[in-house]
């Protein structure tokens, strides 16, 4: 069965240094979903695209966040520099796109700790 | 302001107790509602969702939009129920979703 994969799992870095997270939705999923999720909070939504086209960043911090979709697949979520409140659970999930889709398959998550 | 409440943070029952997970909302329009489950080592996946009006794994969820309500519930609950779970809802148009806290549910034997 086809699942969404993030890596790294596993992130530690210091304050004030970069960090990037790969995301690759489901083959064929048109939409791809960056979540944050805080420890004892449920995820709040960071950037949604549709393709490569961003549909929703309100809520990205862009100031040090940025997140691409070159081609329409795979994606990068970078924090640059990374603050001490950063450390989270960074989520990917994607859903097929169409107007009658739901569900959105969500990946094992990527655990950040900056320190 | 668009948002998802879930009041409890854990709800502790004793396994073939009956289990209601509570989850309020404010959204101006229609949304559409979810139930997401997350068991131990697992990944965040979806239970159900108002339209299908389907019983899932023994639960049920009724959207109730004058209490703008969509409470979780079984009648009997299982040890393998334990799990976090999220109430959502998904926007009109741009597919938006918002999780609420999540409740910790735990089955006692």
């Amino acid at each position: 069965e086809a699942e969404v994969a993030q890596s790294p799992r596993y992130k530690i870095t210091e304050k004030s240094q970069a960090v990037a997270f790969w995301c690759d939705p489901i083959s064929g999923h048109a939409t791809l979903y960056w979540y944050r999720q805080i420890l004892g909070q449920g995820p709040e939504l960071l950037v949604q695209f549709q393709d490569e086209s961003v549909v929703d960043d309100s809520q990205l911090p862009k100031d040090r966040f940025s997140a691409e979709r070159l081609k329409g697949v795979d994606s990068t979520l970078k924090i640059q520099p990374a603050e001490l409140g950063d450390s989270a659970m960074y989520l990917c999930a994607s859903s097929d796109g169409s107007s009658t889709s739901y569900e959105q398959y969500f990946g094992p998550g990527t655990r950040l700790t900056v320190t | 302001a668009q948002r998802v409440t879930q009041p409890e943070k854990l709800l502790s029952v004793f396994k073939g107790a009956p289990v209601e997970l509570k989850c309020n909302y404010s959204y101006s329009g229609s949304p559409e509602l979810f139930w997401y489950v997350q068991y131990s080592r697992q990944r965040l996946q979806l239970l159900l969702r108002h339209i299908s009006r389907e019983s899932i794994k023994g639960f049920t969820a009724d959207l109730n939009k004058g209490e703008t309500s969509f409470h979780l519930k079984k009648p009997f609950a299982q040890e393998e129920d334990s799990a976090m779970y999220y109430c959502a809802l998904r926007g009109s148009g741009t597919y938006k979703y918002i999780f609420g806290t999540g409740t910790r549910l735990k089955v006692l034997a």
